[in-house]
């Protein structure tokens, strides 16, 4: 079974660019969460959908953020402006959501630099 | 709001050691318990879990973790280390019975010296 796949691993921008990142989730996977890791912190959820739809998106900076997953598949993570605070690595994850037997698998991540 | 708070933010083992690593969360209701590692330049794998049941779960590579309920403490232990167990081991929580997102601690970075 693939695992999820991310692009890029890596990317470094100048703050106030834009920048994407794209995650495919596990096949039939029916969640998938963004995370966001700062060096020497724990991942921190920025948000969740099931299918297309957005569950929870509490923690998204959504002035800067936004992330879609227009056919419920795969999805995109966009900053807009970024700043150098967002630098970090950017996970994401998926669940196949069986009740309460819910476990996530994480892609590689991708690396930004915000310089 | 859940949080996680793991004790040793870097821990330093001798090989055949014995391990453990705290984790205490706090959140009132029912939980899911989560230890995760990250192998130098992988990505996060799943170590083991706890969702009900036997508060003692075994999980892969010979760790082992104990749901303690009145201590809120869910630590991680392996009798013997190996060096390859060097690695960042991440504990996380989530409200029990749904599909929500982790809250994760910082995270512990594990040395194992030949």
């Amino acid at each position: 079974e693939a695992g999820v796949a991310q692009s890029p691993r890596y990317k470094i921008i100048e703050k106030r660019q834009s920048v994407a990142f794209w995650c495919n989730p596990i096949s039939g996977h029916a969640t998938l969460y963004w995370y966001q890791q700062i060096l020497g912190q724990g991942p921190k959820l920025l948000i969740q959908f099931q299918n297309n739809g957005v569950v929870d998106d509490s923690q998204l900076p959504k002035d800067r953020f936004s992330a879609e997953r227009l056919k419920g598949v795969d999805s995109t993570l966009k900053i807009q402006p970024a700043k150098l605070e967002d630098s970090a690595v950017y996970l994401c994850a998926s669940s196949s959501r069986q009740g309460s037997t819910d476990t996530q698998y994480f892609g590689p991540g991708t690396r930004l630099t915000v310089l | 709001a859940q949080s996680v708070s793991q004790h040793n933010h870097h821990v330093i083992l001798s090989e055949a050691a014995s391990l453990e690593l705290g984790c205490n969360y706090s959140y009132g209701g029912t939980v899911n318990l989560f230890w995760y590692v990250q192998y130098p330049g992988q990505h996060l794998q799943l170590l083991l879990k706890y969702f009900s049941g036997d508060p003692l779960v075994k999980g892969i590579k010979g760790f082992e973790a104990e749901f303690i309920k009145s201590k809120f403490s869910f630590n991680l232990r392996k009798p013997s280390v190996q060096w390859s167990d060097t690695a960042e081991y991440f504990c996380a929580v989530r409200s029990g019975g749904g599909a929500d997102g982790l809250t994760f601690g910082k995270g512990t970075h594990l040395i194992i010296q030949p």
